[in-house]
């Protein structure tokens, strides 16, 4: 099992240009949840998917963030028109029912 | 809301002293409580969590619900435990989880 992969590892957008986060989650999970790591802080949680579900987005911004986890195919995290406070390292996870979250290595963002 | 507290950014020590983690958490119910480590290059991994009380890697911590603490412990540290550790709060099995701020241990030889 490769375990939780994330693409583009690194991601350079310029201000109002979007930006396409993907997370493939580990084999037999149907579960994925994206955190934002903001500079010298911890982990932040944005959104927890389900197979074609949004369970959980009480930490997404209202504005220009959306998240999508498809019948087929990876999860995706949207950023519209982005600024440079999006600039973050992006982190998803994936779990079997209700089990261990596992980590991919993550999507830094960097908005000049 | 929930929260956790991280109140040691860097915690620097020497090969065989004891480490000891702080963390604090606040929540009125019973949540379950994780130690996470993420070593240099790597990606971040579960060390431990409170219901299975193991010892991983020589490391222990003790839920203690008086003072909603969950303090990682290791009488020996070595030099590969250098890394960041982050605790961290899930309100139930599934739940997203709420992490502290973290903490970077760096052992001297």
């Amino acid at each position: 099992n490769a375990g939780v992969m994330q693409n583009p590892r690194h991601l350079v957008r310029r201000r109002g240009q979007e930006a396409r986060l993907r997370c493939s989650p580990m084999k037999g999970h149907s579960h994925v949840y994206w955190y934002r790591q903001l500079p010298e802080e911890g982990l932040k949680f944005m959104v927890y998917l389900q197979k074609e579900n949004i369970i959980d987005e009480s930490g997404m911004p209202k504005e220009r963030f959306s998240a999508e986890f498809p019948k087929e195919g990876p999860s995706i995290l949207r950023i519209q028109q982005v600024v440079r406070g999006d600039s973050a390292a992006y982190f998803c996870a994936s779990s079997p029912e209700r089990d261990e979250q596992f980590f991919g290595p993550g999507t830094r963002l960097t908005v000049l | 809301a929930q929260r956790v507290t991280q109140p040691e950014k860097l915690l620097s020590v020497f090969k065989g002293a004891p480490v000891e983690l702080k963390c604090n958490y606040s929540y009125s119910g019973s949540p379950e409580l994780f130690w996470y480590v993420q070593y240099s290059r790597q990606r971040l991994q579960l060390l431990l969590r409170h219901i299975s009380r193991e010892s991983i890697k020589g490391f222990t911590a003790d839920l203690n619900k008086g003072e909603t603490s969950f303090h990682l412990k290791k009488p020996f540290a070595q030099e590969e435990d250098s890394a960041m550790y982050y605790c961290a709060l899930q309100k139930a099995a599934g739940n997203k989880l709420t992490f502290g701020g973290g903490t970077r241990v760096l052992v001297k030889p």
